[in-house]
């Protein structure tokens, strides 16, 4: 496994406003992804984050309003753009190392107002 | 479609009382059934993973198995710190690694 960290850990924001959440992990990984928690629903992929090139999304999910960003091997970002209440929800990242398990980070809890 | 069902969606026992949590799944080929456990505020923590029917892994009061339909997570004479969320996810075969979730079974265990 690894440690992996989010900034930051909570936000409340204004309509209209965009955030952008840092997720960094202590070594180097070959994936890492995007998931949503909306309440009382199970988490959702929003995209692959690939290092080098653009991000794979998911289907109801677009790079305008989700720009993802993968620098290097241990880092990358998500902007929620143009925020609404609806966009209100857990924000997590994970990474997969070789197999098939995926380490999630400890989430952002993101309030739009 | 894939499609991850978890039940029952809260579950309450007494110390010590053993139960299962169910996790009903369709996949189109099926790469790994994942177990996570997730407290309030945190992130979802690794459990388990299960590859093909009639595996079964154990950690501490915890057992999962695996049908071709669908998994057990049994919890023998569980104590309060157990109490959490339990997260069940499939991974399809194909080229993507994305994890499908169902929507947890809450688990509260009383002393």
């Amino acid at each position: 496994s690894a440690v992996i960290s989010q900034k930051p850990s909570r936000d409340i924001c204004q309509r209209g406003t965009s955030l952008t959440i840092q997720c960094q992990v202590d070594s180097q990984v070959t994936m890492m992804f995007w998931y949503r928690q909306q309440p009382g629903q199970s988490l959702t992929l929003i995209a692959t984050a690939n290092q080098g090139s653009e991000a794979t999304y998911e289907s109801g999910f677009v790079i305008d309003k989700f720009p993802i960003s993968r620098p290097n091997l241990t880092f990358s970002t998500l902007t929620v753009s143009n925020m609404s209440p609806e966009d209100s929800s857990i924000y997590l990242c994970s990474v997969e190392f070789t197999g098939n398990e995926q380490f999630f980070g400890p989430g952002t809890r993101l309030t739009v107002l | 479609e894939d499609q991850v069902t978890q039940s029952p969606e809260a579950l309450r026992l007494q110390e010590g009382e053993s139960s299962s949590l169910n996790c009903s799944y369709t996949v189109s080929g099926l790469r790994g059934l994942f177990w996570y456990r997730q407290d309030p505020g945190k992130g979802p923590e690794f459990l388990f993973t299960l590859y093909s029917a009639g595996e079964e892994k154990e950690k501490e009061r915890l057992k999962a198995t695996l049908t071709k339909k669908e998994s057990f997570l049994h919890i023998t004479a569980p104590k309060p710190e157990d109490s959490a969320t339990y997260l069940c996810a499939v991974q399809a075969s194909g080229a993507t690694n994305k994890l499908i979730f169902g929507t947890g079974t809450l688990l509260a265990v009383q002393p």
